[in-house]
């Protein structure tokens, strides 16, 4: 059964300081690796999705990268703001299992001014 | 832009009561989704249904179920509410191989 695992937990940061945020994927067969980003008392914003035929996904500071042998998803935040603070969680969307998309449990980054 | 709305942000229940949370989606999305949120688990997948009157179960379906009579119209009910169904749930819908869209969250309380 697929498991998704983001280290760590919790992240504090300078301001302007470039970052990365990790996810681990148990099971290779993956349909496509997405990450979000979660506000306190709110829904879920899709930031990037990484097709299994992409190695990596850019929009404005942010870029995801997918290595499925490895089971490994990278988000890079560059020049962080106080505005990034929010919870990053990545998702797995696996072949078979029809849309039963697995969701780790989520990195919350606090970026200080 | 695709809005997804959860009925409400914040409802308290007792031990015991039928509840019902209600998803409209105004994309025209056939996959919606019922998921909830606890700290240290992730999201949880409850039901989803792929189009009008179908659904699937989730990973963590007992003690809840769904109706879907409208396509932008996704239901989740609680048979018979209890404390351990004290949650945050999210509502997603998506259509394709596009990401998922997600309400703002409804914050069960169950007393």
């Amino acid at each position: 059964k697929q498991e998704v695992t983001q280290i760590p937990a919790a992240l504090s940061v300078p301001e302007g300081e470039n970052l990365v945020l990790n996810c681990s994927f148990t099971d290779s067969a993956i349909y496509n690796l997405q990450w979000f980003r979660q506000d306190p008392g709110k829904g879920l914003t899709s930031l990037l999705l990484i097709q299994s035929s992409q190695r990596e996904q850019t929009s404005g500071r942010l870029n995801a990268s997918l290595d499925k042998s490895s089971g490994r998803s990278t988000l890079y935040i560059a020049a962080s703001q106080p505005g990034d603070s929010a919870t990053y969680l990545c998702a797995a969307e696996p072949y078979t299992g029809g849309f039963k998309t697995i969701f780790g449990a989520g990195t919350r980054l606090f970026v200080k001014a | 832009d695709v809005k997804v709305t959860q009925s409400s942000r914040y409802l308290v229940k007792r031990t015991g009561e039928k509840v019902f949370l209600e998803c409209v989606q105004d994309m025209d999305h056939e996959n919606m989704f019922w998921y909830r949120q606890d700290p240290g688990l992730g999201l949880r997948l409850i039901y989803f249904s792929y189009d009008v009157k179908m659904k699937e179960k989730g990973d963590i379906p007992e003690g809840y179920s769904v109706s879907r009579e409208k396509k932008e119209r996704f239901s989740l009910i609680l048979e018979s509410a209890s404390t351990n169904q004290t949650s945050m749930y999210l509502c997603a819908s998506t259509t394709g191989n596009q990401p998922q869209h997600f309400g703002d969250g409804t914050r069960l309380s169950i007393l």
